[in-house]
């Protein structure tokens, strides 16, 4: 069966650190990945998708970037993190976007201080 | 861009039905989706509806799409406290992408 394993599921980091955000799929075979933000009190932003190793579509301009270096590995990450890049990001995946969706990861829960 | 609209709060009764409503903007919109996230978790697939149909039971789960409209609803029958959670409106639109709107909170009163 299919699984989707993200960590760590929490993480404080002080102000212009770097970041690095793991993401894995097991299961299944070039899988579409995605990378959400869900900011406190606010829905879910997407921040990247991927439908290949090496392909990375930004839906919008940030201080994060996403990297896929494996088939089933999507990475995010920061060189100097700002405090509004606070907040619970969860990465998803994909093959029939149809009728299944996407399956999502328990999420990482990053505050920035 | 997708737009997704969702009323931020709900409080029922326990026992009580729940009406969860969202309206969205992209009319090619082909699969429409309701999410349910758990206090600290991931978001986890309830239901969801093709373009084609104006509705759907799933056990307590009802969902109506008035396609016209552009409104979408998810009906939980005989709310139990375990259904305390966010729950997502999601299209299928753009770039084959799903967009979320920004979720309902709901509180199960007991």
């Amino acid at each position: 069966s299919q699984t989707i394993h993200q960590w760590p599921a929490t993480l404080v980091q002080p102000v212009g650190s770097p970041l690095s955000l793991e993401c894995t799929v097991e299961g299944t075979s070039n899988p579409n990945l995605y990378w959400y933000r869900q900011a406190a009190g606010r829905g879910l932003q997407l921040l990247f998708y991927s439908v290949g190793i090496g392909q990375i579509s930004s839906e919008v301009p940030q201080n994060l970037s996403a990297s896929r270096p494996q088939d089933r590995q999507f990475i995010l990450s920061s060189k100097k993190l700002l405090l509004s890049d606070s907040g619970f990001y969860l990465c998803a995946w994909s093959v029939d976007r149809g009728a299944h969706g996407y399956t999502f990861g328990s999420g990482t829960r990053l505050t920035v201080v | 861009g997708e737009d997704v609209e969702q009323s931020l709060f709900l409080s029922v009764r326990e026992g009580d039905s729940s009406v969860i409503n969202c309206t969205y903007t992209d009319s090619s919109s082909t699969y429409l989706y309701w999410y349910k996230q758990e206090p600290g978790a991931g978001l986890q697939l309830l239901t969801y509806i093709f373009s084609n149909m104006d509705m759907k039971q799933d056990q307590r789960l009802t969902v109506l799409l008035n396609k016209k409209d552009k409104h979408l609803s998810l009906r939980i029958a005989d709310t139990q406290t375990g259904d305390s959670a966010i729950y997502f409106c999601a299209t299928l639109g753009r770039a084959n992408n799903l967009f979320f709107g920004t979720g309902t909170r709901l509180t199960v009163i007991p």
